[in-house]
């Protein structure tokens, strides 16, 4: 069956705009995760959403980061006033159990 | 939080040789997976493997939770196994993963 899928697959915005990442996870799977890469920090875990439960903020590094999940399924990751250091690859990932699958990213680049 | 150390941090390996990549965590796991990250930055499910021996074509992979180490053997290796190897964990309530290092792999013809 069709795996996770993130959209865009990259993007590039000036410092100080918003930007809105979005993921469609595997059907069926109850939980959702973003994480993100960069040079400086490897892999790291931003947001976890499962079920109808109330998400793990723990990893979003400031206020600036939010995400929402509708209907159970698709996800949106929103950077409000980005700066420099926001750049990375943004990943995410599903899971109905343990496993977690994880989609292509989006290459996101903050002028 | 719990700590994932990965060793070596980097391999150059003859095609046709065998390897092995190591991964130590500092405490118990309910999941822990490898990953091969390939050129394109995606990253490939290898194994969910908390505990045991697993095997699929010339990839395997050994877990001793209570010594809190896991291996993934690679053999007879090919220039496609190049690039970058995650191990990843998650211990307790908490199912998010916290990853390694990673181990860049290159495989020379």
């Amino acid at each position: 069956g069709a795996g996770v899928s993130q959209s865009p697959s990259n993007k590039v915005t000036e410092k100080g705009k918003d930007v809105e990442l979005r993921c469609d996870p595997i059907s069926g799977h109850t939980a959702l995760y973003w994480y993100r890469q960069s040079l400086g920090q490897g892999l790291e875990f931003l947001i976890y959403f499962q079920g109808n439960s109330a998400p793990d903020k723990s990893g979003l590094p400031s206020d600036r980061f939010s995400a929402e999940r509708t209907g159970g399924s698709v996800s949106t990751l929103t950077i409000q006033r980005t700066q420099q250091e926001d750049s990375a690859v943004y990943l995410c990932a599903s899971s109905d159990t343990y496993e977690q699958f994880f989609g292509p990213g989006t290459r996101l680049t903050v002028l | 939080g719990i700590q994932v150390e990965q060793s070596p941090p980097d391999l150059i390996l003859q095609e046709g040789a065998n390897s092995t990549l190591r991964c130590n965590f500092s405490d118990s796991v309910n999941n822990l997976q490898w990953f091969h990250q390939n050129p394109w930055g995606q990253l490939i499910n290898l194994f969910y493997i908390p505990s045991g021996t697993k095997q699929n074509g010339r990839l395997s992979a050994t877990t001793v939770a209570t010594e809190r180490y896991s291996l993934l053997y690679i053999s007879s290796s090919q220039t496609t196994d190049s690039g970058v190897y995650f191990c990843a964990v998650s211990s307790g309530a908490n199912s998010k993963l916290t990853f390694g290092k990673g181990i860049t792999l290159s495989v020379r013809p």
